[in-house]
């Protein structure tokens, strides 16, 4: 069963706290992304990584932090730099950067601030 | 910044009649695409329309793009209450190596039974 998991589907952070949302794909895809959905708003790109190793940063990367060890696998780090972080994750992927056809969603990790 | 802007923000409608939502953008796209999220939930991708496209089918999907307008328009035609979702534009545009996906605020469509 081919798709993108997001873990945990909801999470709370204290303040000061810092937390990882994991994004794990099996879709053999090169690229990968993580957005950020605040309610009645668009997508906000917060990092993106084209391949394996490599990462950069999107629209509003402050507070945030990623890694790409493996091609499989794209772990957001929500920091205690972050002030607002309440807001809903979602994690994509797509079969590289540059032909870009069409991203595939995880089906998200709500993150709510104690 | 976003780069596409959706129109209606809202959308009510009755089973069976169809459903026009509008996605206007700023700068020139390389293609455009069309996404429903239900709610809670994650982003499933419909449709993709290139620049040098006009007209799109996908089943009860038909998109339209106007490059000189910067406009597009996404129709669900006999719509159902399983349709309620909602709907976001997105652009794929740049240069170099700096193209990104950049997504509008989306329409809510409510089809109501």
């Amino acid at each position: 069963d081919g798709g993108i998991t997001q873990s945990p589907k909801y999470l709370f952070r204290k303040e000061g706290q810092n937390v990882t949302l994991s994004c794990e794909q099996n879709l053999n895809h090169d690229a990968m992304y993580w957005y950020r959905q605040d309610p009645g708003q668009g997508l906000r790109l917060i990092y993106y990584s084209q391949i394996v190793n490599d990462f950069q940063k999107g629209d509003i990367a402050e507070g945030y932090s990623v890694s790409r060890e493996k091609k499989e696998s794209f772990p957001l780090t929500v920091t205690s730099a972050q002030k607002n972080p309440t807001a809903f994750y979602l994690c994509a992927s797509s079969r590289d950067w540059a032909t870009n056809e069409k991203l595939f969603f995880g089906s998200g990790t709500q993150l709510s601030v104690l | 910044s976003q780069q596409g802007e959706e129109d209606p923000q809202a959308l009510s409608i009755q089973e069976g009649e169809n459903a026009t939502m509008n996605c206007s953008y700023k700068t020139s796209i390389n293609n455009l695409q069309w996404y429903r999220q239900n709610s809670g939930r994650g982003l499933v991708h419909l449709i993709l329309i290139r620049s040098n496209e006009r007209e799109k089918h996908s089943g009860r999907l038909r998109v339209t793009l106007d490059t000189s307008k910067k406009s597009s328009s996404l129709l669900i035609t006999a719509s159902r209450a399983a349709d309620t979702a909602s709907y976001f534009c997105a652009t794929y545009a740049g240069g170099g190596s700096n193209y990104k996906l950049t997504f509008g605020k989306g329409t809510l469509l409510t089809v109501n039974p």
